[in-house]
């Protein structure tokens, strides 16, 4: 069974660009989540969708957004890019409604902003 | 505000001894706990979980203790293996909530 896919592996951009990272999930996990990893801040949320509606949303400025298609696909996208922003974004789907029972997670997209 | 943390940024065992990780947390309504294990350039794998109902929690060589009342969370590796070798998150959430807060996680090195 195929796992959680994230394109593209590793993206270099410029501060003031915008990107758009893609998630699909696990076949029938309808839940998917977007986490930021920096060096010492462990895993943040970013947001949660499930059903193609967004559910939940951590502390990130609006520059960050995502959505969810009907196939359960995921993209988010951070505009106007900031050197802050460099790190590895991670997916994770989930077959439940809450997450409890774990996510899984994909390889990540390695971004850097220069 | 780092609503959970791991105050260990790493450990170092030797094989065959017990691996102890610690997690604390300030929300006193989180009630889902669970711990991730992570090698290099590969995404979280999840390992255990505990409810808030329970104290302990088994699954083979890993356990995970909670004390609620300390708002305190341990995971235990018992006998560590060389190939525990990896950064282990522990996580927290409101069940109302799909939304997780991890801590930065634990350098595990287990030493043949």
């Amino acid at each position: 069974k195929a796992g959680v896919t994230q394109t593209p592996r590793y993206l270099i951009k410029t501060r003031g660009q915008q990107v758009t990272l893609s998630c699909s999930p696990i076949s029938g996990h309808r839940s998917v989540s977007w986490y930021q990893q920096t060096p010492g801040q462990g895993l943040q949320f970013l947001f949660e969708y499930f059903s193609e509606t967004q559910r939940n949303k951590g502390n990130f400025p609006g520059r960050f957004s995502g959505r969810q298609f009907s196939n359960s696909r995921s993209e988010m996208n951070v505009s106007t890019l900031e050197l802050g922003d460099s790190a590895l974004y991670l997916c994770a789907s989930s077959l439940k409604q809450n997450a409890n029972y774990g996510y899984t997670f994909g390889s990540g997209t390695r971004l850097t902003v220069v | 505000d780092q609503q959970v943390k791991q105050n260990s940024p790493s450990l170092s065992v030797q094989e065959g001894r017990i691996s102890i990780l610690n997690c604390d947390y300030t929300n006193s309504m989180f009630d889902y706990f669970l711990w991730y294990k992570k090698y290099p350039a590969e995404g979280p794998t999840f390992l255990i979980s505990i409810s808030s109902i329970k104290d302990k929690n088994e699954d083979g060589r890993f356990t995970v203790f909670l004390n609620k009342s300390a708002k305190h969370l341990s995971l235990h590796i018992v006998p560590s293996q060389p190939g525990d070798s990896a950064v282990y998150f522990c996580a927290a959430s409101e069940e109302s909530f799909n939304k997780f807060y991890f801590g930065s996680g634990t350098k595990l090195n287990v030493k043949p």
